[in-house]
Order: structure tokens, then C-alpha cells, then sequence
């Protein structure tokens, strides 16, 4: 079974802020990503951070990571209808591997 | 321009047969991945090598081979003890760590389907 949780779907508006968020199991591990795929393509990494680090923000993004609630989220800034995608969730395991949530399905509605 | 190729990028295979997808990187990383996407289950780890000549089973190997003769190659055999092959299949990338390339780069993807 998957060890990183995601919400299956959001819907926002043009224009709003949209937040997904995810939990992980593996308190050691010490990356985590967030990657974007748009239909019929492959994986493309959008941002990431270290466990060592609460924040992070890049341009219209912004990671939140709470290591004690093993909680990570991904906020996009003022949402376009380029931002309609699955975002998923990821974390590093110890063997150079990652563990991949389900995904969000995030629609942007005008 | 450096990148991963998949190739075919769609592929119909009838029952019993075996196929084979290619993965091709320029990207001079020394790991390489195999997952598999159904909708709504995210990416499941088929194969991955982090070395050439060397590979390990993923969480679901059963019914696929794999080979890593070169760097730059690790394509994927889908056999036909592998009884629902229907699928998006990825290729993945990963340079070393140290050298601050963090993440995965993923090719464009083979969708597989039985006919």
C-alpha cells in the first residue's frame, strides 16, 4: 500500500490560491517533491525541500512541511488554467527510492 | 539537449505476446526506474538500477524483465506472465545526489494497452 496520502481532487477558480496537502509515514526521510503531470505526459518535478527546512517558496509556489505531523503542502499563487494537472506528492526512502502519493487532480474553472 | 526518450509512444500487444519498452537517457545518470500508473493509483515501482549490469525488483516485478547492459539504456520486457499489462508505464532518471540534481526526470511515457 502507498505510505503518502493525497486528496484525490480539487476544484478551484481562476485566480484563487489552491492548496493541496499530503501526508507521509517515513519520519527519516529526508527529501520530498512535488511533481506535476499534465495528460498523457510524463512526470515533471516542480519543487522540492528538505526536512530540514519549514518553508519554501518559489514564485507562485509555496511548500509547507510539518515534520511532526508529517504533513506537506503545496500552495499555487493566484491559479491559472495552465495549473489543470495531477500533483503528487513524493518522499525519499532510504534506498534512493521514492514513494509516490496517488495524486490530486486539481481542475481550474473559469 | 539532454532528456530521457521513451519509445513507442503507444503500443498494443495481444495476449500472450511479449513487448518490450525502450528507455533511452543522455543525461549521464546512474539510476534508472520503471513504474507503472493506473488511474487512481498513483506510480507503482516496476524495476530500478542504480549501476550497470545490476538491477533490483520494484514492489510489483512479477511478469516484467529488465536489462542495464549500457548507461544509457533500461528497457523494459512486459512478458506474458503478466496478466493485466494494460497501463501508463514511466521511465525514471536520478544523477547522484551529491551533485545537488535532486529528484527524478521522467520520460513521456508508453501507454500500453491489450487487444
Amino acid at each position: 500500500g502507498e505510505d503518502v496520502e493525497q486528496s484525490l481532487f480539487l476544484s478551484v477558480r481562476e485566480g484563487d490560491s489552491s492548496v493541496i496537502n499530503c501526508t507521509y509515514t517515513d519520519s527519516s526521510s529526508t527529501y520530498l517533491y512535488w511533481y506535476k503531470q499534465e495528460p498523457g505526459a510524463g512526470l515533471q518535478l516542480l519543487t522540492y525541500i528538505f526536512s530540514n527546512m519549514d518553508m519554501k517558496q518559489d514564485q507562485r509556489l509555496t511548500v509547507l512541511l510539518n515534520k511532526k505531523d508529517k504533513h506537506l503542502s503545496l500552495r499555487i499563487a493566484d491559479t491559472q488554467t495552465g495549473d489543470s494537472a495531477i500533483y503528487f506528492c513524493a518522499e525519499s526512502l532510504n534506498d534512493y527510492k521514492l514513494s509516490f502519493g496517488a495524486g490530486t487532480t486539481v481542475t481550474v474553472r473559469a | 539537449d539532454g532528456g530521457i526518450t521513451q519509445s513507442p509512444k503507444y503500443l498494443f500487444r495481444k495476449e500472450g505476446q511479449n513487448v518490450t519498452l525502450s528507455c533511452e537517457q543522455n543525461l549521464n545518470h546512474d539510476a534508472m526506474y520503471w513504474y507503472r500508473q493506473d488511474p487512481g493509483q498513483g506510480l507503482r515501482l516496476i524495476y530500478y538500477s542504480q549501476i550497470v549490469n545490476d538491477f533490483q525488483k520494484g514492489d510489483i516485478a512479477e511478469g516484467y524483465s529488465v536489462s542495464r547492459e549500457k548507461k544509457e539504456s533500461f528497457p523494459l520486457t512486459v512478458t506474458s506472465a503478466q496478466k493485466n499489462p494494460t497501463a501508463f508505464y514511466l521511465c525514471a532518471t536520478e544523477g547522484l545526489r551529491d551533485t545537488k540534481n535532486y529528484g527524478y526526470t521522467f520520460g513521456s511515457g508508453t501507454r500500453l494497452t491489450v487487444v
